[in-house]
Formats: C-alpha cells, sequence, structure tokens
C-alpha cells in the first residue's frame, strides 16, 4: 500500500507568483490534512478536508491560501502570491479516521 | 490553548546508552498522545498512539509511556540508526469540535554515536 504522496518535493517561487501543493493519500483515507512546519518551529495545523468539504480551515491565513480535496484527484494548496515568509516545508497527512495521521515526505517551498 | 513542551531539545548518546526523552503536555482533555520520528528532509513517521494513563506501547527499541501530564520515550541500547527527531503531538477531545488536530511539541534531536 502506497504511503501519501507529496508533489512536487521541492519547489522555487519568486515574489508573487502562485504556489501550488499537491498530495494524494493513502489508499481508503478519505481525511486530509496539511501542517505547515517553519524553520526552528513545530508543526502547525492548518487545514482539514475530506472529499469536496472543508471541514476546518482555521490554521490556514485567511488570505493568499486555499485548499481544496476535489472528488476526484489529489488534495491542493494553493498559496497566491507567495512572500518570503512562506517559505517551509509543508506536509500532508491522511488518516481513515481521525485518529493516527501518517504524514507525506513534505513539500519544501522557497521564496526568492 | 494545548501546549507541548519536549526536552531536551537535544540529545546525544553513545551506542547502547539507554535513555529517555520527555513530553509534557496541557491540554483540556486527551483524545490521544503520539510520538512520530522524523529524518532528515522527510515527513514523519509514525511510532506509537497512548490513549489513556498507564498505557505503554513497545516497538524494538523503543518504548512509550503516559501519565496524565507527560509521556516518555525511553530508548533501550539505541544504534546509530535511532538516530533523528522524536516528535510528541496531543489531540484533545473536545466534543463536537475540533478533536483531529494534532498540537506538535517543537521535537528532540537524537544523536547516537557508533
Amino acid at each position: 500500500n502506497a504511503g501519501v504522496m507529496q508533489n512536487p518535493r521541492h519547489l522555487v517561487r519568486r515574489r508573487g507568483q502562485e504556489a501550488r501543493l499537491r498530495c494524494s493519500p493513502m489508499k481508503g483515507h478519505s481525511h486530509v490534512y496539511w501542517y505547515r512546519q517553519l524553520p526552528e518551529e513545530g508543526l502547525k495545523f492548518m487545514v482539514y478536508l475530506q472529499k469536496e468539504n472543508i471541514i476546518d480551515e482555521s490554521g490556514m491565513p485567511k488570505e493568499r491560501f486555499s485548499a481544496e480535496f476535489p472528488k476526484e484527484g489529489p488534495s491542493i494548496l494553493r498559496i497566491q502570491q507567495v512572500v518570503r515568509g512562506d517559505s517551509a516545508a509543508y506536509f500532508c497527512a491522511s488518516s481513515p479516521y481521525t485518529y493516527e495521521q501518517y504524514f507525506g515526505p513534505g513539500t519544501r517551498l522557497t521564496v526568492t | 490553548e494545548d501546549q507541548v513542551t519536549q526536552s531536551p531539545e537535544a540529545l546525544r548518546l553513545q551506542e547502547g546508552e539507554s535513555s529517555s526523552l520527555n513530553c509534557s503536555y496541557t491540554v483540556s482533555g486527551l483524545r490521544g498522545l503520539f510520538w512520530y520520528r522524523q529524518d532528515p528532509g522527510k515527513g514523519p513517521e509514525f511510532l506509537f498512539t497512548l490513549y489513556s494513563a498507564g498505557e505503554e506501547k513497545e516497538k524494538e527499541r523503543l518504548k512509550a509511556t503516559l501519565t496524565k501530564k507527560e509521556s516518555f520515550l525511553h530508548i533501550t541500547a539505541p544504534k546509530p540508526e535511532d538516530s533523528a527527531t522524536y516528535l510528541c503531538a496531543v489531540q484533545a477531545d473536545v466534543r463536537g469540535g475540533s478533536n483531529y488536530k494534532l498540537t506538535f511539541g517543537k521535537g528532540t534531536l537524537l544523536t547516537v554515536n557508533p
């Protein structure tokens, strides 16, 4: 059973560009979570989604950030007009129910 | 607000030298406490879930224990391949609320020298 997949693994964007991060959950998992890890900081919850529904986006900045988990295809975390402070590792996790969460390898976003 | 504090921030051991990592937590009601291992440049790898005080779980050289205020990750006779950052996280038991969120500590960087 393949684990959680994320792509790209590394992403470089210039200030003002858009970043799109993709996450394919483990087979059979219908719950998807996004976390952000800033340098010297712990992992912070951003958003929780189920198929076609955003359940909780309380950890996500209200502007420039959005997330979706369509009926078909991967979950997408979208960051518009990136700024240097968005540079971080973004991790996706999935679970079959809301207990143990299994993490992907992450996308390292660098904003230049 | 839920809080997780891990200590020490970094720990160096010689191969075979047993030790423990600490995770202190503050949460309104504990739904679960989770231990993960994270290698450089990789995502957290799930190790254990503990649900109630007094519970213990083991996996190879690792043993996790839980009290009402803290959890310990005991490492017995560690090997160099145990070197990693160990993360602790809690889920709060929030009726009708966000009981799925993981609140993480900053981790303990363990280095095991041969």
